[in-house]
């Protein structure tokens, strides 16, 4: 396994048409998240899966966004009626839980390269 | 969660060693302290976590003092490669563990 991979890296499209972005984790790794980035500042937690339940939802992710990880394994993250607030760099990562020794869980996160989207 | 505070840029010269200081002065008991770095037009990449004392791997070293309201992250003999965003995080590492990331530290590092 190579890593976390997305598809397509780049998006340039129209206001008010339709993306979709699709990420694929490392094989064995239970949770999924899909970050937003915008040039200069640093990723925005957008929403997270744990095996095929969505656990959590940022409130950045409004009624026009939607993200599936329909068996666990890919996601998908579909942004309708674009607006050029929209464009910026999706990242997706996924990672393994586990339990660090002496106690407390370990939570390391790898990163895919990222969807760059221009909404024009 | 722990707000973050750590310097916008840095500059260093190659073959030096790096320090960057992040402060977390509300950092809470369950929090471990992250660092991930970051290239242009790539995904941030995990660099080391710790909780107290000292951690050291392969490519970094994280100091953390008793009160742990602070944090250094040092590299050794920066090479130009290393030039990149880093971004220091504070927050549990269980449960959904959302990342949150500030601004980061851009380091440049020169010949």
């Amino acid at each position: 396994d190579t890593g976390v991979s997305q598809d397509p890296r780049h998006k340039i499209t129209k206001r008010g048409q339709n993306v979709t972005f699709r990420c694929d984790p490392i094989s064995e790794h239970n949770r999924l998240y899909w970050y937003r980035q915008t040039l200069g500042q640093g990723p925005e937690f957008l929403t997270y899966f744990q095996n095929e339940a969505q656990l959590e939802k940022s409130r950045l992710l409004s009624d026009r966004f939607s993200a599936e990880r329909p068996k666990g394994s890919f996601s998908t993250l579909e942004i309708q009626r674009t607006e050029q607030g929209d464009s910026a760099m999706y990242l997706c990562a996924s990672s393994l839980s586990g339990w660090l020794a002496g106690g407390g869980s370990y939570n390391e996160q790898f990163f895919g390269p990222g969807t760059r989207l221009t909404v024009l | 969660l722990a707000k973050t505070t750590q310097p916008i840029s840095m500059d260093s010269y190659e073959g030096q060693e790096v320090n960057i200081t992040c402060s977390h002065n509300n950092i809470a008991t369950n929090d471990y302290i992250t660092w991930y770095q970051q290239f242009p037009s790539q995904g941030p990449r995990f660099i080391i976590q710790g909780y107290k004392t000292k951690v050291t791997n392969e490519v970094a070293s994280l100091f953390i003092p008793a009160d742990r309201k602070s944090s250094t992250l040092s590299l050794p003999r920066v090479s130009l490669s290393d030039t990149a965003v880093y971004y220091c995080l504070v927050g549990e590492t269980g449960g959904g563990n959302k990342l949150t990331f500030g601004t980061g530290t851009q380091l440049k590092v020169e010949l």
